[in-house]
């Protein structure tokens, strides 16, 4: 059972500060990472994607990959009430076929003004 | 351009209707998904289909019934619903399954409740 796992939260930061958001998993054939943001009864928004070893970045928001330690993580910098969401993990193997996406639970951020 | 959408947006139904929901994307994705999100279990996927006519079964399909005729529509049946089956149904889609890029994306959900 391929199994991607996440801090439920709340994590609670102050407005202007970093948010460490982290998500491990079990399938070490998994290729393809993704973060979603899902503001309370929405649906989930693609933030990233990842694919490779290393950062990335795109405005306040960088994804971490560590493929040795099967583990990927979200900064966000400068945090804003805005920001405040769930946040899905997502995971898929490559060559997996049909196989889809394996979502975390999520991780509740809350952004204190 | 629309995207992806659902509807009913809201739903209540009875125990023991049979209930459709309607999902529709304009971006002509082979892939199209079916999911519910629970509280405490997250996203759950119930059917997804690889093209039309291709259908197969995620980690929750029983009580749901799933046709694709066409590749811009994956409606979602519930053939005799029941109170278990409360929840929000989120439809998802992508171009494709192989490679690295095969990101999904959301229609708005339907929030389905069974009395």
């Amino acid at each position: 059972q391929k199994e991607v796992e996440q801090n439920s939260g709340p994590l609670s930061v102050p407005e202007g500060a970093i948010a460490s958001l982290n998500c491990t998993y079990s399938d070490r054939g998994s290729q393809s990472f993704f973060w979603y943001r899902q503001y309370s009864g929405k649906s989930p928004e693609l933030i990233m994607s990842i694919y490779s070893n290393g950062d990335k970045e795109d405005g306040r928001f960088t994804a971490q990959l560590n493929k040795a330690s099967q583990y990927v993580s979200l900064l966000i910098r400068d945090s804003q009430p805005s920001d405040s969401a769930t946040y899905l993990c997502a995971v898929k193997a490559l060559n997996s076929g049909n196989t889809p996406l394996v979502f975390g639970k999520g991780t509740r951020l809350s952004v204190i003004a | 351009d629309a995207g992806i959408t659902q509807s009913p947006r809201y739903k209540i139904t009875e125990t023991g209707r049979q209930v459709t929901l309607m999902c529709h994307q304009t971006w002509s994705h082979s892939y199209m998904f079916w999911y519910r999100q629970d509280l405490g279990h997250g996203l759950r996927l119930i059917y997804y289909s690889a093209a039309a006519d291709i259908t197969d079964k995620g980690e929750v399909p029983d009580g749901y019934v799933v046709s694709r005729s066409k590749t811009e529509n994956f409606p979602l049946t519930l053939e005799s619903a029941t109170r278990s089956q409360t929840s929000v149904y989120f439809c998802a889609s992508s171009e494709s399954s192989g490679g690295a890029t095969d990101t999904q994306y959301f229609g708005p959900g339907t929030r389905l409740t069974v009395l």
